[in-house]
């Protein structure tokens, strides 16, 4: 079946340290891949999606690029901020030839604490 | 355009009562998905529900069910609660494209 692994947390940075978060997946086909974040007492938000082999989706600094040879989804942010102190998900939602597949498999998500 | 909203955002139940908690789509969006998330287990998959027809279901036993009205609201309804359904229920609707998902706040249950 399908899964995602991410790397264990929790992870924590200086304002304007360089973010990595590892992401590697299972799945059969070509999955559309995505990384939701998750604030104190919130529901999830999603952050940036790719659909295809070598997408790179990006939003508010934040880039990761589908990476089929490696089966890697690694988010990246060059500086992050105190704001950006959250829990971070790699998800996949698996290939769908006919109609629509909306069921997200999650990683175990990070906990990302950013100190001032 | 209002957001996905669940209500309530919290409840408080004992072992072997039941629960029904609903979940608003955003407008227009047909697929309304409902997941558990609990510290040990992380985010799992209950069901999803497209057009009143339940499309994809997860591997939760028989007392988890789900229904979807022709408004596309939903509701999940727990019967026979167990201390280990206490979670966050979080809900999820999608427009058809692009595959993504927009969740809601959630619905915090606790069991004793």
């Amino acid at each position: 079946g399908n899964s995602v692994t991410q790397m264990e947390g929790p992870v924590t940075l200086s304002e304007e340290a360089f973010l990595t978060i590892n992401c590697t997946y299972t799945a059969t086909g070509y999955p559309s891949l995505f990384w939701y974040v998750q604030y104190p007492g919130e529901g999830l938000q999603l952050l940036l999606k790719a659909t295809k082999a070598d997408d790179k989706g990006s939003n508010k600094g934040f880039e990761a690029t589908y990476r089929k040879e490696t089966t890697s989804f690694h988010l990246e942010k060059g500086s992050v901020q105190v704001s950006d102190s959250a829990v971070y998900f790699c998800a996949l939602s698996p290939f769908n030839s006919g109609g629509s597949n909306y069921k997200l498999t999650f990683g175990k998500g990070t906990l990302l604490t950013v100190n001032p | 355009k209002a957001g996905v909203t669940q209500t309530p955002r919290y409840l408080i139940k004992t072992r072997g009562q039941q629960v029904t908690l609903s979940c608003s789509p955003i407008s227009g969006h047909r697929s309304v998905s409902w997941y558990q998330q609990t510290p040990g287990q992380g985010l799992q998959f209950l069901f999803e529900y497209f057009s009143e027809t339940q499309r994809n279901k997860g591997n939760f036993p028989g007392r988890f069910s789900g229904r979807q009205f022709s408004n596309s609201r939903s509701e999940m309804n727990v019967s026979t609660l167990e201390l280990g359904d206490s979670a966050l229920y979080l809900c999820a609707s999608t427009s058809g494209l692009g595959n993504i998902q927009y969740f809601g706040a959630g619905t915090r249950l606790s069991v004793l």
